[in-house]
């Protein structure tokens, strides 16, 4: 069974930095492309940022660009997301994704951050 | 980037009615060279993270139940529900991946009336 497992959210400051990660189990993870979408509280999707399976091309939404940097550790199953310069406005659930193609085909439960003083 | 657009943003279908959500994407996301439509629809229940639907507009995913099903093209797509089911009760999103920065529709909201 594919399960994807975030952590890291919390409270920071704006500024500030936090480095999410999800544990995956269930599949061949170095097999796949994965993403980060998130989820203001009350609002829609918004795609984050992807990563192929072996790493070596990313991509970013403008929101994020040159602030968030997706990585991955295929031999801990695991990917992250570190988020520095973090803003009010990158306050949300952010879930990661197992990737079909560009689609994402399964989703973790989500972590939430939230940006305040 | 790609805009995706939903209509309507809330809709209300009796149960075992037709339900029906269109998007619209600002450009076209038929990708020639494989005539597939970068388009999936994509279910988020209160309090639970999406759930696929449907992939290259119309392919179902495995375990979607028949009575959802995607079609169009180009930049008009459509997902219907062919018979409301109460659990049906939840919140739409389309997403275009036909470019690397991929964007999801607004979403909409369906609910029992």
């Amino acid at each position: 069974e594919v399960q994807l497992l975030e952590s890291g959210g919390g409270l920071v400051q704006p500024g500030g930095s936090l480095r999410l990660s999800c544990a995956a189990s269930g599949f061949t993870f170095s097999s796949y492309g994965m993403s980060w979408v998130r989820q203001a509280p009350g609002k829609g999707l918004e795609w984050v940022s992807a990563i192929s399976g072996s790493g070596g091309s990313t991509n970013y939404a403008d929101s994020v660009k040159g602030r968030f940097t997706i990585s991955r550790e295929n031999s801990k199953n695991t990917l992250y997301l570190q988020m520095n310069s973090l803003r009010a406005e990158d306050t949300a659930v952010y879930y990661c994704a197992k990737d079909e193609v560009r689609y994402s085909q399964m989703w973790g439960q989500g972590t939430m951050v939230t940006v305040s003083s | 980037d790609i805009v995706m657009t939903q209509s309507p943003d809330s809709l209300a279908v009796s149960l075992g009615e037709r339900a029906t959500i269109n998007c619209k994407s600002s450009q076209s996301v038929l990708y020639s060279s494989n005539s597939k439509n970068y388009l999936a629809w994509y279910q988020q229940k209160p309090g639970q993270p999406p759930k696929l639907l449907i992939y290259w507009a119309s392919t179902r995913e495995s375990g979607v139940p028949d009575r959802f099903s995607g079609s169009g093209s180009g930049t008009d797509f459509t997902l219907t529900i062919s018979s409301l089911q109460a659990e049906d009760v939840a919140v739409y999103y389309c997403q275009q991946y036909y470019t690397t920065a991929r964007t999801f529709g607004q979403g909409t909201k369906l609910e029992i009336k």
